[in-house]
């Protein structure tokens, strides 16, 4: 079972816009979550978080939105740029559950 | 600081095979974790070793095992391989492996099974 869904496999955006990725979880345990970057021929690198004591997180041009009633988290980038093109990976993670659950991931293509 | 670094960086091996992945975690680093990343599945949770202990096990058949060893490098070995095997292996480590910890990867080993 997918316990976080990213159900946008991809996205494409204009430069200059803002860039919306949503992520869906089921697992009402969870309460930290991540959204890291991944580039091709390389790994993920992290991104931004929140913990389920918030609802907003900012850093610099990312903002990460949490709904914890909706279960629903979302990362807006503005404005995008060139260079954010990647997958966006959401993971999340509960206490006792000290792994990170992923999402299959959303590829954002920003069009210059 | 050094980053995590995996190797090799490729690997091509036919069905029947075994293999072993290297993963050297950023230093003082102790926990390290393995995920499979495969098109369409996202990352998938294979292990996590915390001072040469097997802490966490993700929902993988017992061929996928691994180790780690004392200066915290860790290796992954996949026995009897299958086609359905062929993905990128990716390691990644933290200091205590908590669950608000972010995780710091490596680029990965890429798998292909003939």
């Amino acid at each position: 079972d997918q316990q976080v869904k990213q159900n946008s496999p991809s996205l494409s955006v204009q430069e200059g816009r803002i860039s919306i990725l949503n992520c869906d979880y089921t697992n009402s345990m969870f309460d930290y979550f991540l959204w890291y970057k991944k580039y091709p021929a390389e790994g993920p690198t992290f991104l931004i978080s929140i913990s389920s004591i918030k609802d907003k997180n900012e850093d610099g041009r990312f903002t990460v939105f949490l709904n914890k009633s909706a279960k629903h988290l979302s990362l807006h980038i503005v404005p995008s740029q060139p260079g954010d093109s990647a997958v966006y990976f959401c993971a999340a993670s509960g206490f006792g559950n000290e792994k990170l659950t992923f999402g299959t991931g959303t590829r954002l293509t920003i069009i210059p | 600081k050094a980053g995590v670094t995996q190797t090799p960086r490729y690997l091509i091996k036919t069905r029947g095979q075994q293999v072993t992945l290297s993963c050297s975690p950023i230093s003082g680093h102790r926990s390290v974790s393995w995920y499979q990343q495969t098109p369409g599945q996202g990352l998938q949770f294979l292990f996590e070793y915390f001072s040469e202990t097997q802490r966490n096990k993700g929902n993988f058949p017992g061929r996928f095992s691994g180790r780690q060893f004392s200066n915290s490098r860790s290796e992954m070995n996949v026995s009897t391989l299958e086609l359905g095997d062929s993905a990128l292996y990716l390691c990644a480590s933290s200091h205590q492996g908590a669950s608000n910890e972010k995780l710091f990867f490596g680029s990965g080993t890429q798998l292909s099974v003939l």
